[in-house]
């Protein structure tokens, strides 16, 4: 069985340049994760999809960040304008359903370092 | 926002001692608990999901117990070996439905030749 994908695996950009994320999750998984982790701390939930529609997203700066899912499969996190402190990885994460006792299956992440 | 804590943040073992390291959470509401391994340059793997309280659960030299009514959860490394060097993070889901997450802030293990 095939992992999450993810790209690119590292991005360096300057501050208020923008940037793209890209995810495909496991075959079949319906709920889809973007979570954030900035060095020293743990994975912070950005958006959370449920087949193609967003289930949570309260954590997501909105004025900066957005996230789709398309046909309820692969997704893209966009970062526009980038800010020093976006700096972490980016980890996408997908799982066969959204009840709490499903574990989540992550991709290797993307590393962004904003300049 | 929930409060899940996770210590030592790091540690140093050598090779072929045991080690364990611990996760509190909110007592209340529970709901499951998660715990991750987090290997440099890989991705982050499941290792276990716990339920009920008292649970055990066990993965090659790998283990965790669980108390919900005091809201802990501990892991242990048995003979740690330099393939278990990691982030170890636990994670508390916020609410019955959605497996919205919180993470610890991870136990980094440093296992030494």
């Amino acid at each position: 069985e095939a992992g999450v994908a993810q790209s690119p695996r590292y991005k360096i950009i300057e501050k208020r340049q923008s940037v793209a994320f890209w995810c495909n999750p496991i075959s079949g998984h319906a709920t889809l994760y973007w979570y954030q982790q900035i060095l020293g701390q743990g994975p912070k939930l950005l958006i959370q999809f449920q087949n193609n529609g967003v289930v949570d997203d309260s954590q997501l700066p909105k004025d900066r960040f957005s996230a789709e899912r398309l046909k309820g499969v692969d997704s893209t996190l966009k970062i526009q304008p980038a800010k020093l402190e976006d700096s972490a990885v980016y980890l996408c994460a997908s799982s066969l359903g959204w009840a709490p006792t499903y574990e989540q299956y992550f991709g290797p992440g993307t590393r962004l370092t904003v300049t | 926002i929930l409060n899940v804590e996770q210590s030592p943040q790091s540690l140093h073992v050598q090779e072929g001692d045991s080690t364990n390291f611990t996760c509190s959470f909110p007592s209340s509401n529970f709901y499951a608990l998660h715990w991750y391994r987090w290997e440099t340059a890989k991705s982050p793997e499941a290792l276990f999901v716990m339920t009920l309280n008292g649970d055990e659960k066990k993965k090659g030299r790998i283990s965790a117990t669980l108390n919900t009514k005091e809201g802990y959860s501990y892991l242990y490394i048995k003979g740690s070996q330099p393939e278990d060097s990691a982030t170890y993070l636990c994670a508390f889901p916020e609410e019955a439905a959605g497996n919205k997450l919180t993470f610890g802030g991870g136990t980094r293990v440093l296992v030494k030749p």
